[in-house]
């Protein structure tokens, strides 16, 4: 069976610090792979997808980007974080050559920054 | 701009009935997804409507009304797990989810 997974699953960072989000997903090859963004009030906000290695779409402008090194490893990163980047990071996968709207989910990583 | 609407919170007892509404306005359509997710946790999909008309799947249940933009959810005999926000969410033309903000259950026994 397909499992996903994603760590760390809270942090606290202060203005300024780098970030490094990770997900993996086992039991499947080649996912389309996303992250989002969670704000309190707010609907699911897409950040990045891919589908495929080294392909990577984004969705938002910002100080944030994600990385694909493997075909079942996602990365999220920054180099300097803003207070505006608090939230609740959620990965995902789906297969397909087009998106199905059903999507799996990782656990999820709260991130707080100060 | 595309915009999904659902309320922001509601209450309903133990055991009871209950129908949480949405209504979208979006650059094309290509389905309607109903999302659990509790407190804290990732969202889990429920169901997924495509055409007019009601789908059943044990306790909930899901309808749609593309005419109208407008699809619920509906809940039978509510059981205290069942708090949770639902998400509904619409898979545009360009098969990109748009998502609504959610709507937190409250159960109360």
């Amino acid at each position: 069976s397909q499992t996903i997974h994603q760590w760390p699953a809270t942090l606290v960072q202060p203005v300024g610090s780098p970030l490094s989000l990770e997900c993996t997903v086992e039991g499947t090859s080649n996912p389309n792979l996303y992250w989002y963004r969670q704000a309190a009030g707010r609907g699911l906000q897409l950040l990045f997808y891919s589908v495929g290695i080294g392909q990577i779409s984004s969705e938002v402008p910002q100080n944030l980007s994600a990385s694909r090194p493997q075909d079942r490893q996602f990365i999220l990163s920054s180099k300097k974080l803003l207070l505006s980047d608090s939230g609740f990071y959620l990965c995902a996968w789906n297969t397909g050559e087009i998106n199905t709207g059903e999507l799996f989910f990782g656990e999820g990583s709260r991130l707080t920054v100060l | 701009g595309q915009n999904i609407d659902q309320p922001t919170e509601m209450t309903a007892t133990e055991g009871a009935i209950v129908q949480i509404n949405c209504t979208y306005q979006t650059s094309g359509f290509n389905g309607l997804f109903w999302y659990q997710q509790h407190a804290g946790e990732a969202p889990t999909f429920l169901s997924y409507n495509v055409l007019d008309g009601l789908e059943e799947k044990g306790r909930f249940s899901s309808f749609l009304s593309r005419s109208k933009g407008y699809s619920y959810l509906l809940l039978k005999e509510l059981q205290m797990k069942d708090s949770a926000s639902y998400l509904c969410a619409v898979l545009d033309s360009n098969y990109q989810l748009i998502w609504g903000a959610g709507t937190k259950l409250i159960i109360k026994p």
